[in-house]
């Protein structure tokens, strides 16, 4: 299936810095990608859909100004959490779609914010 | 809006064995799209199988098979000859068609967690 390189995997950072997340299709293009929040042991909720060449459309209750997404080109999107706090702290997961209407998805990103 | 429901929050079931895992949804469209994802420990989404709601037929994929019951709006899973690496968590997921204009996310279950017994 369709790669989904999503990096890092594993983050670590003091309150107020930022932090940039990556998500790459590596063996297509994606014009929409998507950015899910996991808490543990629950459901993947979707923050953002990223759109290549546009604004993202972000979900309700997610603060655009706090998670600024980017999506340049057709194969890299990204999210960048902007002075993180503990309650930023989760597990991030980027998808993207392809053919098929199936969605690939990244391995996720652990943030913890100290 | 899609709701999709998982009313199992645990299921274990003992190797080589067979399992089924139960999904509902909401919706009001006629064409959709269904899946169901697996989330192990490394916490990587992986596609077990999916369903297009036009197709009667249910979709097999080896080991995996579902039940889709479209009338009753019944997605399950079923697994069979269970082994160790098939515990995981499983999502169940809804997607809308791109005909209808809405955002081409997935609306996820809140999940069951499979566990295998030796």
């Amino acid at each position: 299936g369709a790669v989904v390189s999503q990096h890092p995997s594993r983050v670590i950072c003091k309150s107020g810095t930022s932090v940039k997340i990556e998500c790459r299709s590596l063996d297509f293009q994606a014009t929409t990608m998507f950015w899910y929040r996991q808490f543990p042991k629950q459901s993947l909720m979707l923050m953002a859909t990223s759109n290549e060449g546009s604004k993202a459309t972000y979900e309700q209750g997610v603060e655009k100004d706090k998670f600024l997404i980017n999506h340049a080109s057709l194969t890299l999107s990204t999210l960048t959490v902007t002075s993180a706090h503990p309650e930023d702290s989760s597990f991030y997961i980027c998808s993207a779609r392809v053919l098929q209407n199936i969605q690939y998805f990244g391995a996720g990103t652990r943030l913890s914010v100290l | 809006a899609q709701t999709v429901t998982q009313s199992q929050p645990e299921m274990s079931v003992q190797e080589a064995e067979t399992v089924t895992l139960s999904c509902t949804y909401d919706t009001s469209e006629s064409d959709y799209y269904l899946f169901w994802y697996k989330q192990p420990p490394s916490r990587q989404m992986i596609l077990v199988i999916r369903q297009e709601a036009y197709k009667q037929q249910n979709a097999t994929e080896n080991r995996f098979s579902v039940n889709f019951q479209k009338a009753a709006k019944s997605f399950s899973l079923k697994i069979s000859d269970s082994q160790l690496g098939d515990a995981a968590m499983y999502f169940c997921a809804y997607r809308s068609p791109i005909s209808s204009g809405s955002a081409r996310q997935l609306t996820f279950g809140s999940g069951t967690q499979l566990t295998v017994l030796p």
